[in-house]
């Protein structure tokens, strides 16, 4: 079992709608965690990064942690045909120092959304 | 301009060569990484480094070698390429205690092994 789970999807849905992107993981230890954007033949964008567990809102995106249940989601309000792309939620245990392991990041494989007219 | 780049952009080789993927970065990063992101498996950590050298293997590092004489480069050789090493090859860099974990990255590398 991979350490972060995310459904591929795809998910499409139409412009307006409110999406919903979730991400389960394992391990207890994780406390740093962030959404990428990725547009197709592009590399990785950080999108949203929070600490421990509540929400956090940035315009039309909400990040939600729920560490209790080890899940957490990332929300897009009125979405549009530019929200389309792969979405990777990814995690950390801590952030590391100088020699330290720590600042791994640990990724889904990241759901493919489609935003349609 | 700040940030993070690769060199080349697209490469086309053949099994049994040697090729160098470059990754620099001008944000004075602790942390540098390597991925290779393939269909059905996301992204997966070939090698990463914590600082000027000290470097570290992540799941997939068979067939890479990595070094890190300088904190802003961070070059990825694979020493006899094969057909499996096919793959769009991601760097990334990240403050790590300084600032966070985050990372962030370059524009890729699509590397084809003939």
């Amino acid at each position: 079992q991979k350490e972060v789970e995310q459904d591929p999807g795809p998910l499409s849905v139409p412009e307006g709608a409110i999406v919903s992107l979730n991400c389960t993981y394992s391990n207890s230890a994780f406390q740093y965690f962030m959404w990428y954007r990725q547009y197709s033949r592009k590399g990785p964008e950080l999108l949203m990064y929070t600490y421990s567990s509540g929400n956090k809102e940035d315009g039309r995106f909400t990040a939600q942690v729920d560490k209790s249940s080890k899940y957490i989601s990332l929300f897009i309000r009125d979405s549009q045909p530019s929200d389309s792309a792969t979405y990777l939620c990814a995690m950390s245990a801590g952030v590391g120092s100088r020699g330290s392991t720590l600042g791994r990041l640990y990724f889904g494989r990241g759901t493919q959304l489609t935003v349609w007219p | 301009d700040a940030g993070i780049t690769q060199s080349p952009r697209y490469k086309i080789t053949e099994t049994g060569r040697q090729v160098t993927l470059m990754c620099h970065q001008t944000w004075s990063h602790s942390y540098m990484f390597w991925y290779r992101q393939d269909l059905g498996h996301g992204l997966r950590l070939i090698y990463y480094s914590a600082a000027a050298d000290i470097t570290d293997k992540g799941e997939v590092p068979d067939g890479y070698v990595v070094s890190r004489s300088k904190t802003e480069n961070f070059p990825l050789t694979l020493e006899s390429a094969t057909r499996s090493q096919t793959s769009v090859y991601f760097c990334a860099s990240g403050p790590g205690a300084s600032g966070g974990p985050y990372q962030f990255f370059g524009p890729g590398t699509r590397l084809t092994v003939l």
